[in-house]
């Protein structure tokens, strides 16, 4: 199975910072990666797919990049409703595999 | 608006069995492949199994496989996971969510419970 290695597993952001989350992958997974958002009680929401392509209806302050084996979320301008739990997950190979999640925090 | 509602949830012993349902509404049903997705208490998300469209394309993570049987109704909107043999490490909350590669929309999700 392909390993998801997300970092850090929790972090704090101040209002209007910029935040970054990455996740490594075990083996090249050619962009096929895609990133979740969790907010406390609630479902998982689809925010990027295919490493960079924003989700319809998901606020342009967030973004996606990487290739190969390493990619990023980055949250431009910290927002209270941005504290939640992020995963990525990668669709290359079967069985689709989650990272551990980030908890990321208002400071 | 698409929705999906999971039910069928709740506590069982270990070794029994249990199915659930997700009742999709918004969208065409059998147009898209569904998946059921685990998140035991406090942790991270595990994707269980897939099923194509059609029910042609079959996909099972390996912790389940022999054990769960997941389904589909297209004529009901409904997407099924029999799980019998259950374990104690099967205890989660069970999301149905749509979607081959990723999943767009997720419903709001069902415990499974496994304790004797």
């Amino acid at each position: 199975d392909i390993q998801m290695t997300q970092s850090p597993a929790s972090l704090s952001a101040s209002l209007g910072e910029t935040v970054s989350i990455e996740c490594l992958a075990s083996e090249g997974i050619s962009n096929d990666l895609a990133w979740y958002q969790q907010k406390s009680g609630k479902s998982p929401q689809l925010l990027i797919y295919a490493a960079s392509r924003l989700q319809d209806g998901v606020p342009s302050r967030f973004s996606g990049s990487g290739s190969g084996t390493r990619y990023s979320l980055k949250i431009s301008g910290m927002q209270p409703e941005d504290e939640a739990d992020y995963f990525c997950q990668q669709s290359y190979k079967y069985p689709w595999t989650f990272g551990g999640g980030t908890k990321l925090e208002l400071k | 608006e698409v929705q999906l509602v999971e039910s069928g949830g709740g506590l069982v012993q270990p070794g029994r069995s249990l199915k659930l349902s997700c009742v999709a509404s918004g969208f065409t049903f059998s147009n898209y492949g569904m998946n059921w997705i685990r998140q035991a208490p406090g942790k991270g998300l595990e994707w269980v199994a897939y099923i194509s469209s059609g029910s042609s394309y079959i996909y099972y993570a390996e912790t389940v496989k022999g054990r769960f049987t997941i389904s589909r109704d297209n004529a009901k909107n409904t997407l099924y996971l029999q799980m019998t043999s259950l374990r104690s490490e099967d205890t989660a909350l069970y999301y149905c969510a749509r979607g081959i590669t990723d999943f767009d929309y997720w419903g709001q999700g069902v415990m499974v419970t496994v304790s004797s």
